[in-house]
């Protein structure tokens, strides 16, 4: 692994369906986020973590939920996909929240 | 509330500069920084201004006035593959990215 990785790449959902979004980084980041990007809007947050055992809430957390068990790892949940969560969502890293963030690769998501 | 405003698309010339500003209003400034996002892809780093004045990086320069709540990024001898989204971003007072809706570059031979 190079960098951040995300999974999958693509994905259809019905609505009402439990989905997870994985994110992994191998650059020993502190800092982890997940971001959605919808059309016309900037990139919003919708959970941060500081450090692994700690998460925090952004912008948009309702109908998500996150964990970081291990450094490495910051997987997004979706309880009960809905269509308004088909969107672009990106995972992105820092080496702590004061320095720039690297993004993976993102995972389209599509919810009917 | 807070709010990034940038214009939603330019238009320049190959060879040519071109300046994409960004006005901000935010609850705290902890520092700004431009991404590059080309269709389709991941947004990538390009600068960073947490004081003011003109950060220098090869074709792309950003300046930075904190007192008036803009920032703008230039870049100079347009490339086609410069032809991408421009995010602008500033870092609020509990150290959360807030981020404008991008510029759509788009660059004619």
């Amino acid at each position: 692994i190079a960098g951040i990785t995300q999974a999958p790449t693509s994905q259809i959902l019905a609505a009402g369906r439990r989905m997870t979004l994985r994110c992994t980084q191998d650059m020993r980041h502190n800092a982890m986020y997940w971001y959605r990007q919808d059309l016309g809007l900037g990139l919003r947050l919708i959970h941060y973590s500081n450090t692994a055992g700690t998460t925090g809430k952004g912008e948009v957390p309702d109908g998500y939920s996150v964990s970081r068990a291990n450094t490495d790892d910051f997987p997004l949940t979706l309880a009960s996909a809905v269509p308004s969560q088909t969107s672009v969502y990106f995972c992105a890293s820092s080496l702590d929240s004061n320095n720039e963030q690297f993004f993976g690769p993102g995972t389209r998501l599509t919810v009917l | 509330g807070q709010n990034i405003d940038q214009p939603t698309e330019m238009t320049a010339t190959e060879g040519a500069i071109v300046q994409i500003n960004c006005t901000y209003q935010t609850s705290g400034f902890n520092g700004l920084f431009w991404y590059q996002q080309h269709a389709g892809e991941a947004p990538t780093f390009l600068s960073y201004n947490v004081l003011d004045g003109l950060e220098e990086k090869g074709r792309f320069s950003s300046f930075l006035s904190r007192s008036k709540g803009y920032s703008y990024l230039l870049l100079k001898e347009l490339q086609m593959k410069d032809s991408a989204s421009y995010l602008c971003a500033v870092r609020d007072s509990n150290y959360q990215l807030i981020w404008g809706a991008g510029t759509k570059l788009i660059i004619k031979p």
